[in-house]
């Protein structure tokens, strides 16, 4: 089944660590991004990739990093400098560079501070 | 700043009526448009997305694209209760080649 995988789907950050969330595509999309919801809010952009080896900021990167080594990856790194982490995190991707293509999204991943 | 404006809801309508959502944008250049359905808990499905000046529709559902007014609308028809969900619309933002969401509407479809 192709789809976009998004794991784990609960993670718990401590102070001061660093942790990595996952998102893997086999619709041999282009395009990838990462959202930030928080509880009764719309999405908010946080890093988007169009092709492998590049990525832009959105509205809301700071505190966050991501990597775009492979097609089919696009991993968001939450610092210890993103001082609010507690969110619902949405990879989504899309076809193509040309336009902005329809968005699928994962399931999500909620992150919490222990 | 482009933005995208959603009446947050929430919205209640008798379960047979026709539910009506409505999205307003700020950027004139935007060309194309998406509504997202999503459950409690769940991530954002695409229920229909519109490029063109006027009415599409699919099944159940009718968008409907106002360019001059800078509006956009999806229309429920023959609600039920699995309607029952955050609708989000979402404009294109052409120059940065991204999406930008409303804050979402939360519908209720009453039994």
């Amino acid at each position: 089944d192709g789809g976009i995988t998004q794991s784990p789907k609960y993670l718990f950050r401590k102070e001061g660590q660093n942790v990595t969330l996952s998102c893997e595509q086999n619709l041999n999309h282009d395009a990838m991004y990462w959202y930030r919801q928080d509880p009764g809010q719309g999405l908010r952009l946080i890093y988007y990739s169009q092709i492998v080896n590049d990525f832009q900021k959105g509205d809301i990167a700071e505190g966050y990093s991501v990597s775009r080594e492979k097609k089919e990856s696009f991993p968001l790194t939450v610092t210890s400098a993103q001082k609010n982490p507690t969110a619902f995190y949405l990879c989504a991707s899309s076809f193509g560079t040309q336009g902005v293509q329809p968005q699928h999204f994962g399931d999500g991943t909620r992150l919490s501070i222990l | 700043q482009k933005e995208v404006e959603q009446n947050s809801g929430p919205l209640s309508v008798p379960e047979g009526a026709i539910a009506s959502l409505n999205c307003t944008y700020s950027d004139r250049g935007s060309q194309s448009f998406f509504w997202y359905r999503q459950y409690s808990g769940k991530s954002p499905e695409l229920i229909m997305f519109i490029y063109s000046n006027g009415d599409k529709e699919d099944g159940r559902f009718t968008a409907q694209l106002n360019k001059a007014s800078q509006y956009v609308s999806l229309l429920i028809r023959d609600s039920q209760p699995s309607d029952s969900a955050t609708y989000l619309c979402a404009g294109v933002d052409q120059g940065a080649q991204k999406l930008v969401f409303g804050q979402g509407t939360r519908l209720t479809i009453n039994p």
